[in-house]
């Protein structure tokens, strides 16, 4: 079956952590994107990737990080600068964007 | 910089009513919308997707298109109560290069 898994789908996080949310496809798409949504909040673009190797900063780039060495693969790294992290995370990847999207199921992440 | 803009709602219905739900969208280069459905604590979920002027059935929904407007809307027919969701409008900006997204439209349906 092709599709997106997004791990793990609850994170917790400590004050002055990285912590990284995976991203992996299988849909043989070239382009993968991450946002961010807050509770009753629309969605919120951190980074995207339209091909291997390179990757653009979105709105709210901040205190994010990602890496893009394969084509399934787009981690999302949150670092400590990053200081209200608490969100649902979605990855979504698409072939072009007048394609729409196809999404992963999230990870909520919650600062304790 | 593209905007597509939503009604936050609610929009209240009874159920087997007809839910219309509207997007405006500020650049007029635009070709394509997408209607995406997503349920509390959940991910979207494409529902329709439309290229050209006029409209796109697919079962109870249908998305309208109209570019010298520049609105796009989403009729739901016999509105069930599982379809009480938050619906997001999305168009993609210029370049293609990534979609832009309404802050979303909550509908309820009543039984």
């Amino acid at each position: 079956d092709g599709g997106i898994t997004q791990s793990p789908k609850y994170l917790f996080r400590k004050e002055g952590q990285n912590v990284t949310l995976s991203c992996e496809q299988n849909l043989n798409h070239d382009a993968m994107y991450w946002y961010r949504q807050d509770p009753g909040q629309g969605l919120r673009l951190i980074y995207y990737s339209q091909i291997v190797n390179d990757f653009q900063k979105g709105d709210i780039a901040e205190g994010y990080s990602v890496s893009r060495e394969k084509k399934e693969s787009f981690p999302l790294t949150v670092t400590s600068a990053q200081k209200n992290p608490t969100a649902f995370y979605l990855c979504a990847t698409t072939d072009r964007a007048n394609y729409g999207y196809t999404f992963g199921s999230g990870t909520r992440l919650t600062v304790v | 910089q593209k905007e597509v803009e939503q009604n936050s709602g609610p929009l209240s219905v009874p159920e087997g009513a007809i839910a219309s739900l509207n997007c405006t969208y500020s650049d007029r280069g635009s070709q394509s919308f997408f209607w995406y459905r997503q349920y509390s604590g959940k991910s979207p979920e494409l529902i329709m997707s439309i290229y050209s002027n006029g409209d796109q059935e697919d079962g109870r929904f249908t998305a309208q298109l109209n570019k010298a407007s520049q609105y796009v809307s989403l009729l739901i027919r016999d509105s069930q109560p599982s379809d009480s969701a938050t619906y997001l409008c999305a168009g993609p900006n210029t370049g293609f290069q990534k979609l832009v997204f309404g802050t979303g439209t909550r509908l309820l349906v009543s039984p």
